[in-house]
């Protein structure tokens, strides 16, 4: 079985620069989450989606991040205009409505973006 | 305000020595997870525990849930240079999980 999948795994781009990133969770997952980790850093939930419905969007930086998953299978993390500050690895996590109370996520290589 | 301390942060040992990683807090969480990480790749999940006080073993790791499910620790017999990375511990509140800023393990040979 396919993990999840994102890309790309690196993006280096020029502050004031639109980046966008993809991700494609585990088939039959219906909960993925966008987090951000800073190096040495434990990852900082962003966004949660359950099927295409943003339930916890409270860590979004709304004036220049932005989310979707229109028919709630993949989805994709956009930032406009980026700044120097985020870079960081940015990675997509998926789990199971069948995980409960465990919410065992599932965790994707990551986007190392790097703002110059 | 870090919702989950783990310590120590960093720890640099030789193979074959013991280690015990420690994840504190102040909240009560339903379940606690263990990941490891390793450059350049995700979190990989190592162990759930879910009921205060339960012990879980994975070969030479051995994973402890405090009884109030408040706390939580790691324990690696005879380190291996394999078990370098990034050991993050995460609490599951509210539907979602709170990570610990991690501890970075180096296992030299």
């Amino acid at each position: 079985e396919a993990g999840v999948v994102q890309s790309p795994r690196y993006k280096i781009i020029e502050k004031k620069q639109p980046v966008a990133f993809w991700c494609n969770p585990i088939s039959g997952h219906n909960t993925l989450y966008w987090y951000l980790q800073n190096l040495g850093q434990g990852p900082e939930l962003l966004i949660r989606y359950e099927n295409e419905e943003a339930v916890d969007d409270s860590q979004l930086p709304k004036d220049r991040f932005s989310a979707e998953r229109l028919k709630g299978v993949d989805s994709t993390l956009k930032i406009q205009p980026a700044e120097l500050g985020d870079s960081a690895v940015y990675l997509c996590a998926s789990s199971s409505t069948g995980s409960g109370s465990y919410n065992e996520q599932f965790f994707g290589p990551g986007t190392r973006l790097t703002v110059l | 305000t870090q919702l989950l301390e783990q310590s120590p942060q960093f720890l640099s040992i030789q193979e074959g020595e013991n280690l015990t990683v420690y994840c504190n807090s102040s909240s009560v969480f339903s379940s606690l997870q263990w990941y490891r990480q390793e450059p350049g790749e995700g979190p990989v999940l190592l162990v759930t525990v879910v009921t205060g006080g339960e012990v879980k073993k994975l070969k030479r790791l051995t994973f402890q849930f405090g009884d109030a499910r408040k706390d939580s620790s790691l324990h690696i017999t005879a380190a291996q240079p394999g078990d370098t990375g990034l050991y993050l511990c995460a609490g599951a509140k509210g539907g979602k999980l709170i990570f610990g800023q991690g501890t970075e393990l180096s296992v030299k040979p």
